[in-house]
């Protein structure tokens, strides 16, 4: 099956870094954008990052520009996201996820992020 | 970047009702906007993409319409399976935002 599995995440004091990870199967992962997102507890989904296929664009939202680094290993089918200086505000579950181009009748397409992993959750605490 | 707001937050339906969420974009986003379906402690569920075209396997009873800044998701008759939390996603542009979430409980 397809699958994504995050891991890394952890408790941390505020300014410290975690690496997470998400591990890709069963697709080709180098063909895909992938993207990061987070779930502060009991609040909505924010969009955090993405990178294309081959590494060579990426984007991120501004609160954490300067801080995050996504990136990826195609050799071995993984995502990583890099976080740095670390606030409480960053306290999450953090998901990745896969993000397809779907299209329409009139030969449209569309992001859409078909295949997430589980989550790992980001602690931020002193 | 661009606002994304749900009505309403959320709503009290029973077995076999009709249920729309409303969600509206601060700008126009054509039809660039999907949904998505929420359990607690899991992952979101893909649902729809371009506003209206059904993900493979997802039950004809979700359908979605709009465009520009105004987009509807709709279940015909809601199935006990279907209490859970929606989110609209608008793919227009960077960042890419969620619509706060509506929370479809019994």
């Amino acid at each position: 099956d397809v699958q994504l599995v995050e891991s890394g995440g952890g408790l941390v004091q505020p300014g410290g870094s975690l690496r997470l990870s998400c591990a890709a199967s069963e697709f080709t992962f180098s063909s895909y954008w992938m993207t990061w997102f987070r779930q502060a507890p009991g609040k909505g989904l924010e969009w955090v990052a993405n990178i294309k296929g081959d590494g060579s664009k990426k984007n991120l939202v501004d609160s954490v520009k300067g801080r995050f680094t996504i990136s990826r290993d195609n050799a071995k089918n993984s995502l990583y996201l890099q976080m740095d200086s670390l606030r409480v505000e960053d306290t999450a579950v953090y998901f990745c996820a896969r993000d397809a181009n779907y299209y329409d009748s009139r030969d449209y397409y569309y992001d859409a992020f078909d295949m997430w992993g589980q989550g790992t959750m980001v602690t931020v605490s002193s | 970047a661009i606002q994304m707001t749900q009505s309403p937050s959320s709503l009290s339906a029973s077995v076999g009702d009709r249920v729309t969420i409303t969600c509206r974009a601060s700008q126009g986003i054509r039809t660039d906007l999907g949904w998505y379906q929420q359990k607690p402690g899991k992952a979101p569920k893909f649902l729809i993409y371009g506003a209206s075209s059904l993900h493979s396997g997802v039950p004809s009873r979700f359908s979605g319409s709009g465009s520009g800044t105004d987009f509807t998701l709709t279940i015909s008759s809601l199935q006990p399976e279907d209490f859970a939390t929606y989110y609209c996603l608008q793919d227009y542009s960077y960042p890419r935002t969620f619509g706060q979430g509506t929370k479809v409980e019994i």
